[in-house]
């Protein structure tokens, strides 16, 4: 399968814990954004890579959230001190070349914070 | 900054009936338009999209949606549904001038297809 990869595809915490989330892209896709998506929502913006540089970030991620994508490669969220209001769909997409081109989703991370 | 409405959540049809999903955006600055669909238990795939050019475009899956700059809508369409259509379909736009390509969504219509 050549999609994106969400690892774990659910995770249950409890608050005040920190949890990880990994995205693998597809494999000649530079642009990789994470997404969240909370119940009766769309999708909502987090941050952007191109290659392994991290372009924007948005005020929605506070700074218990931090994203990472060494070598340009998979990607990585890390949420610190989670709080039940993170209880969220996490999504990763990537893309290759220019912004109208096709963005692929995985299936996403589902955490939920007890 | 733009944003997006859609202005069903919900729209239950018969199989075989026309279907209208509605989407209004607003933005100050020109935007590229998209269609998601989501099924259920897998990730979002690309539907349709505008760019330029012509104001209609179409899926493979026999969807269209129409650009209308007057309106500021990019509504959905079918003529024939079927029961496999059953997903959450989302609205998104793009900045035109933004190399970053980050997408704006609505929050989504559920369409159920009934027999």
């Amino acid at each position: 399968d050549t999609g994106v990869s969400q690892n774990p595809r659910h995770k249950i915490t409890k608050r005040g814990q920190n949890v990880t989330f990994r995205c693998d892209p597809i494999s000649e896709h530079n642009r990789l954004y994470w997404y969240r998506q909370t119940l009766g929502q769309g999708p909502e913006f987090l941050t952007y890579f191109q290659n392994e540089a991290q372009l924007e970030k948005s005020r929605l991620l506070s700074d218990r959230f931090s994203a990472e994508r060494p070598k340009g490669s998979f990607s990585t969220l890390e949420i610190q001190r989670t709080e039940q209001g993170d209880s969220a769909m996490y999504l990763c997409a990537s893309r290759q070349g220019s912004n109208t081109g096709e963005l692929f989703f995985g299936e996403g991370s589902r955490l939920t914070v007890l | 900054a733009q944003s997006v409405t859609q202005l069903d959540s919900q729209v239950p049809v018969f199989e075989e009936a026309p279907v209208e999903l509605r989407c209004n955006y607003s933005s100050s600055v020109s935007v590229y338009l998209f269609w998601y669909v989501q099924y259920p238990n897998q990730g979002l795939q690309l539907l349709l999209k505008y760019l330029s050019g012509s104001t209609l475009v179409e899926s493979i899956n026999g969807f269209e949606a129409e650009f209308n700059k007057s309106q500021t809508s990019f509504h959905l369409r079918k003529p024939s549904v079927h029961i496999s259509d059953t997903a959450e379909y989302f609205c998104a736009v793009s900045d035109r001038g933004s190399t970053l390509g980050r997408l704006y969504f609505g929050r989504g219509t559920q369409l159920t297809v009934w027999p």
